[in-house]
């Protein structure tokens, strides 16, 4: 159980395209997931939270109109990251809480974004 | 004082050792720990969690909790090549319904 799975698990865009990434929870309904980044030898940076129905709580310094996230579903979330620059280039990750108020978080398997 | 600190390592054990990582953190509130592994090019996988004093033990591994002092550790006996990853400890952010995650540490089973 608590599985979760991530689409594309890579991709390479060009500078000043957009790219939609999708997160979903294959067994278990998550009204909270997580979406992070990871640079290369990097530790792991929380972007923001995305709540079923309302809008995502982003950290600070990450840019809300840059990074779009959307949880449209009990199953589904998806960050699109729009107007994409090679710095946006990273692994980014997403994670779901299985079951509500335990804190208990898995991880999809990642996104290998490149920006060209 | 950070949050959540672990010590980066990398902590070296030969095939077969126990391996001991440590994690010390900052909100005497904190009442769930959790223990993460990651592969190199991989996104964490959930490998323990604790949440009252004491020891709990799954297979090889076992996660010790002390709230008076404020660490959490996870020793993992007879080590393997294959348990060679990065040790991420995480404690929820007071409040929130989100993660803090250390550094990690960074373990290598030398064969």
């Amino acid at each position: 159980g608590a599985v979760v799975s991530q689409h594309p698990s890579w991709v390479i865009c060009k500078s000043g395209t957009s790219v939609k990434i999708e997160c979903r929870s294959l067994d278990f309904q998550a009204t909270t997931m997580f979406w992070y980044r990871q640079f290369p030898k990097q530790s792991l940076m929380l972007m923001a939270t995305s709540n079923e129905g309302s809008k995502a709580t982003y950290e600070q310094g990450v840019e809300k109109d840059k990074f779009l996230i959307n949880h449209a579903s009990l199953t589904l979330s998806t960050l699109t990251v729009t107007s994409a620059h090679p710095e946006d280039s990273s692994f980014y990750i997403c994670s779901a809480e299985a079951r509500s108020g335990t804190y208990e978080q898995y991880f999809g398997p990642g996104t290998r974004l490149t920006v060209t | 004082q950070k949050e959540v600190e672990q010590n980066s390592g990398p902590l070296s054990v030969p095939e077969g050792a126990i391996a001991s990582l440590n994690c010390t953190y900052s909100d005497r509130g904190s009442q769930s720990f959790f223990w993460y592994r990651q592969y190199s090019g991989k996104s964490p996988e959930l490998i323990m969690f604790i949440y009252s004093n004491g020891d709990k033990e799954d297979g090889r591994f076992t996660a010790q909790l002390n709230k008076a002092s404020q660490y959490v550790s996870l020793l993992i006996r007879d080590s393997q090549p294959s348990d060679s990853a990065t040790y991420l400890c995480a404690i929820p952010r007071a409040g929130s319904y989100q993660l803090t995650f250390g550094k990690g540490t960074k373990l290598s089973v030398i064969p």
